[in-house]
């Protein structure tokens, strides 16, 4: 079974400033990992992934992630937030496809960028 | 091209009443999964077809809960006689392994 942690349930930064956003996960076997950013009363938009490679995954609006195996983490990291980041943010993991593909989230992030 | 899709976006319904909830998923993709996400939390897993197969459905709560995706596209999941429990928002995914195309969700209360 495969299981999610995110640290913090609520992130608040002044705008301009860096954020890191931490994930944990558990699993026995190989996964892939996602993070994922839901606007208030949106669907979820894919904001990076980690499949195999390169352990530092670049994704959209200047976010990026690393995978560390040996901490079984991979946390959001941006250099300097803008105001329209604010939104929640879910990591999740999931199996290597077919029926195993299904998105195990963690809890989520809440971030909240401040003038 | 268009994304997934769902329908309706919103619905009220009665403790006891039975709803649907329709998902459109992207045209060719094998994959479709159904999510549901209470509030304050992150989605969870319901079921998972692969065409027109239901080959996982280990996450619907209860009897009352029935997918189908009969023709290999669009999929309506379906509660029935409805508890207050069952409000949260329902989300369909669509997939090009392994990436998981998310719709919008249809947001259910229940009173």
């Amino acid at each position: 079974a495969q299981s999610v942690t995110q640290l913090d349930s609520q992130v608040p930064v002044f705008e301009e400033a860096p954020v890191e956003l931490r994930c944990n996960y558990s699993s026995s076997v190989s996964v892939y990992l996602f993070w994922y950013v839901q606007y208030p009363n949106q669907g979820l938009q894919l904001l990076l992934k980690y499949l195999s490679g390169s352990t530092l995954v670049k994704g959209i609006n200047g976010f990026e992630a690393e995978f560390n195996k040996s901490q079984t983490s991979f946390h959001l990291r941006k250099p300097s937030v803008h105001i329209s980041d604010t939104a929640e943010y879910f990591c999740a993991v999931s199996g290597l496809g077919g029926s195993q593909g299904n998105l195990i989230f963690g809890k989520g992030t809440k971030l909240s960028v401040k003038p | 091209g268009a994304g997934v899709s769902q329908s309706p976006r919103y619905k009220v319904a009665k403790r006891g009443q039975d709803v649907a909830l329709r998902c459109d998923p992207i045209s060719g993709h094998v994959s479709l999964f159904w999510y549901q996400q209470a509030l304050g939390q992150g989605p969870e897993f319901l079921t998972y077809f692969q065409n027109e197969a239901q080959l996982d459905k280990s996450g619907l709560p209860s009897d009352r809960f029935f997918a189908e995706r009969p023709e290999g596209s669009v999929s309506t999941l379906k509660i029935q006689r409805t508890q207050q429990e069952d409000s949260a928002v329902y989300l369909c995914a669509s997939s090009l392994e392994p990436r998981q195309y998310f719709g919008p969700g249809t947001r259910l209360l229940v009173l």
